[in-house]
């Protein structure tokens, strides 16, 4: 089963920053916390991953809070084309890093 | 072109048949992945390569197989369909570092009447 809990839904008014949360209060010492995110009918995409510090690429920032039992994605100025399922998942490195696809947060973004 | 493809994008197919789903990439990644969508359930792997000649089940194999003769190409045949095998699809490649950012291809939409 998924490691992480997400709000089902979230709404962001277009250019906006969009804030998604996410819970993932059992993750051990060798473990990253990655985001993806589903476009409709599309597969899904990396966004960005993180150990223990924040983290920003060209998509988004990662906040991992100290205890590491949460973190939140940021899309600073969200579009309509970031309206997407969301998805935050834990991944143990050094290894096969396969991949437990929760049922993520569904992002609205709202002209 | 560069990247991930699958094929075919839509199958129909009836119950019983044998399908085969094409996935190849272009990057030379050692390691490949099938996923599942049905509505409700999310993404969940059905097998993974990490290397030629290298096959593991993943959460839920059953009624698939899965070969990988040539690091490009990692088939999926369904040996005989069945309705419960209605679903989208989704190979996924990465490279044979630590890490686990996938590249993802476009999706085979496949339904078993």
């Amino acid at each position: 089963d998924a490691k992480t809990t997400q709000p089902t839904s979230m709404d962001c008014a277009e250019g906006r920053a969009a804030n998604l949360p996410c819970n993932h209060s059992t993750i051990s010492g060798n473990e990253y916390v990655y985001w993806y995110r589903q476009i409709h009918s599309q597969g899904p995409q990396y966004i960005i991953h993180g150990l223990k510090n924040n983290e920003t690429n060209e998509m988004a920032s990662l906040i991992i809070t100290e205890d590491r039992k949460s973190s939140t994605l940021i899309l600073p100025h969200a579009t309509l084309r970031d309206t997407a399922v969301y998805y935050c998942i834990v991944v143990s490195q050094g290894g096969s890093e396969k991949l437990v696809f929760g049922k993520g947060t569904k992002l609205t973004v709202n002209p | 072109d560069a990247g991930i493809t699958q094929s075919p994008r839509y199958k129909i197919t009836e119950t019983g048949r044998q399908v085969t789903l094409m996935c190849h990439q272009t990057w030379s990644h050692s390691y490949m992945f099938w996923y599942r969508q049905d509505l409700g359930h999310g993404l969940r792997l059905i097998y993974y390569s990490a290397a030629a000649d290298i096959t593991d089940k993943g959460e839920v194999p059953d009624g698939y197989v899965v070969s990988r003769s040539k690091t490009e190409n990692f088939p999926l045949t369904l040996e005989s369909a069945t309705r419960s095998q209605t679903s989208v699809y989704f190979c996924a490649s990465k490279p044979g570092l630590a890490g686990g950012e996938q590249y993802f291809g476009p999706g085979t939409r496949l339904t078993v009447t």
